[in-house]
């Protein structure tokens, strides 16, 4: 079955410093990957995403890269602010269940301190 | 403004007595679904519906029922809410079920069954 596996939180990092959080998936097919973001309070966004092997999606400083050879699709951004604080959570849609059903990993809390 | 609203955003009942959370979109979207999360466990997609009168089941739709009567709406009822369906629940919409579309989430409803 479809799965997708994040890294456990949180994470505290200062202002400035790199972030990577880990996703990897299990899938019966190629899958369409997502990262969403939570900010305290709200609905979730989408951030970014990647259709195919090789995709880089980005968004807002944050990248992600399709790796169909590891089945991942890590977050990182160069330079955290306190503003991206907030949980992330990565999902992914099989086009072999028509791409109408979504999965999504537990979600990883990210705190930015100053 | 384009959104998906959820109502009501806060509620309390008790066991069996049957409730309706609402959710609408202004977005002409024929893709909608509803979702919980739950700590440690992310989200989990409960029912999701392709276009009006087309819904199909997700991966947690035990004691919940939808319908879509109209394209821009898409209750969530639940017949006879049990304490283990205390939750957070999101509706969310899309242009259409693709793998590349962007899901567009409701503010949330927290329940709490007693």
């Amino acid at each position: 079955g479809n799965s997708v596996t994040q890294m456990e939180g949180p994470v505290t990092l200062s202002e400035e410093a790199f972030l990577t959080i880990n996703c990897t998936y299990t899938a019966t097919g190629y899958p369409s990957l997502f990262w969403y973001v939570q900010y305290p309070g709200e609905g979730l966004q989408l951030l970014l995403k990647a259709t195919k092997a090789d995709d880089k999606g980005s968004n807002k400083g944050f990248e992600a890269t399709y790796r169909k050879e590891t089945t991942s699709f890590h977050l990182e951004k160069g330079s955290v602010q306190v503003s991206d604080s907030a949980v992330y959570f990565c999902a992914l849609s099989d086009p072999g269940e028509g791409f109408n059903k979504f999965y999504f990993g537990s979600g990883t809390k990210l705190n930015v301190k100053p | 403004e384009a959104q998906v609203t959820q109502n009501p955003r806060y509620l309390i009942t008790v066991t069996g007595k049957k409730l309706t959370v609402t959710c609408s979109q202004n977005m002409n979207h024929e893709y909608m679904s509803w979702y919980r999360q739950d700590p440690g466990l992310g989200l989990r997609q409960i029912y999701y519906s392709m276009n009006v009168e087309v819904t199909d089941k997700g991966d947690v739709p035990e004691g919940y029922k939808v319908s879509r009567k109209e394209k821009r709406n898409f209750p969530l009822i639940l017949e006879s809410p049990s304490p283990n369906q205390t939750s957070l629940y999101f509706c969310a919409s899309s242009h259409s079920g693709s793998g590349s579309d962007t899901q567009y989430f409701g503010p949330g409803t927290r329940l709490t069954v007693l």
